[in-house]
Order: C-alpha cells, then sequence, then structure tokens
C-alpha cells in the first residue's frame, strides 16, 4: 500500500512562472513532510519541510502548502528557473521508521 | 568536511558475483539507510540500521545483505540471489532515528551485471 503518493509524472514549467508540485498520502499519523530534490546520478538533497501543526512554510522560493483534512501536499516554486529542473520526492515521517519516499515528479523549467 | 562517501561511482560485475557497495559517513549519525532507484521507480528502502550492530529489513531485502559493525560504515552486498541488480544504490544517514528523521544522502553507486 503506498502511503504517498505524486500523481503527476512529470511537470512543464516556463521559466519565472509558478511551479506547483502535489502529494497526497494515506496515513494521517505523519510528523513531518519534507521535499527532496534529486539531479540525474546523484543523490536526493533536502529542501524545505513542514511539520503536521503548520499549514504553511516558506523559504525563498520554495514554499510548502499542507491540507490536512484533504491529506495534501503541495510545493510551490516561483520564480521558477532552469535550475530548478529535477525529481522531487515528498517523503515523510512517522516516529522513528525510515522515510516513505513516492516515485517523485519530474519537473522541467523550460527557458 | 563532513558528509557521505560511496565508492565507486560506477561498477561493473558479471552474473552471478556478489558485489558489495560501500557507504561512509563522518557525520556522527546513528541512522543509516540503503535505497535502490530504478527508472520511473522512485526510491525504494532496502535495508536501514539505527544503531551500531543492528538492522531491519526494508521493502525489497531479498538478495541483498548488510552490516553495521562501525557507526560509521554501512556496506551493502548484493548477492547472487537478487534477480535485477543493475540500478542505482543510494546510501543516507540521519542524526537519530527520532522524530525529525531528514535524511543526508551520498552521491550513488550505479551497479551494472553483465
Amino acid at each position: 500500500d503506498q502511503q504517498v503518493k505524486q500523481n503527476s509524472p512529470s511537470l512543464s514549467v516556463q521559466e519565472g512562472r509558478i511551479s506547483i508540485l502535489n502529494c497526497d498520502y494515506t496515513n494521517s499519523m505523519f510528523d513531518y513532510f519534507l521535499w527532496y530534490k534529486k539531479y540525474p546520478a546523484e543523490g536526493p538533497t533536502f529542501l524545505i519541510s513542514i511539520s503536521s501543526i503548520k499549514d504553511k512554510n516558506e523559504d525563498g522560493r520554495f514554499t510548502v502548502f499542507l491540507n490536512k483534512s484533504a491529506k495534501h501536499l503541495s510545493l510551490h516554486i516561483v520564480p521558477s528557473q532552469p535550475g530548478d529542473s529535477a525529481v522531487y520526492f515528498c517523503p515523510t515521517v512517522s516516529g522513528n521508521t525510515p522515510l516513505v519516499f513516492g516515485k517523485g515528479t519530474r519537473l522541467s523549467v523550460i527557458a | 568536511d563532513g558528509g557521505i562517501t560511496q565508492s565507486p561511482k560506477y561498477l561493473f560485475r558479471k552474473e552471478g558475483q556478489n558485489v558489495t557497495l560501500s557507504c561512509e559517513q563522518n557525520l556522527n549519525h546513528d541512522a543509516m539507510y540503503w535505497y535502490r532507484q530504478d527508472p520511473g521507480q522512485g526510491l525504494r528502502l532496502i535495508y536501514y540500521s539505527q544503531i551500531v550492530n543492528d538492522f531491519q529489513k526494508g521493502d525489497i531485502a531479498e538478495g541483498y545483505s548488510v552490516s553495521r559493525e562501525k557507526k560509521e560504515s554501512f556496506p551493502l552486498t548484493v548477492t547472487s540471489a537478487q534477480k535485477n541488480p543493475t540500478a542505482f544504490y543510494l546510501c543516507a544517514s540521519s542524526i537519530d532515528p527520532g522524530l525529525y528523521n531528514e535524511q543526508f544522502f551520498g552521491p550513488g553507486t550505479r551497479l551494472t551485471v553483465l
């Protein structure tokens, strides 16, 4: 049973516009939600996180929104830049268990 | 310079041979993890270790083995029992297996079995 779903395998956005990446989750017991960014042939790097007690967290161009009632998480990148082109994952944290990763969404920012 | 190192970056082996992938961290992290990435599959957990001399199976442990004799090292052996070993392997670590479990990843090893 996949606990985290990223229903859009890919997304293309023009440079300067907003990128919106989405995740849906099934388990209400997650404590934290994280976003990771991954370039090809490299390890993922941490981008931004949000606690389950908040509904928004902002860091520069990146904002994460959490809708607990809908069990939905989104990452907004504005303005999008070509260097943002990567695969984005939204793993979740529950207690002391390892991160649960989805399949990721490939973002392509077109210049 | 603290971080996680995986070596080598690329590894080639003949079918039927066991191969060990190295993962070392100097971050003084308690927990370490191994993931596998295949095209279109995201990251799947193979094994993880929350403390020295202890480890647990992840979602796809069959055909793999690990050891955790030292805090800084968590080698992964891909055995001949693994049906499809060709993949990109990622090692990660976290400060502890506690509540906020941000993981730091190594650069990965791409294993190709010929």
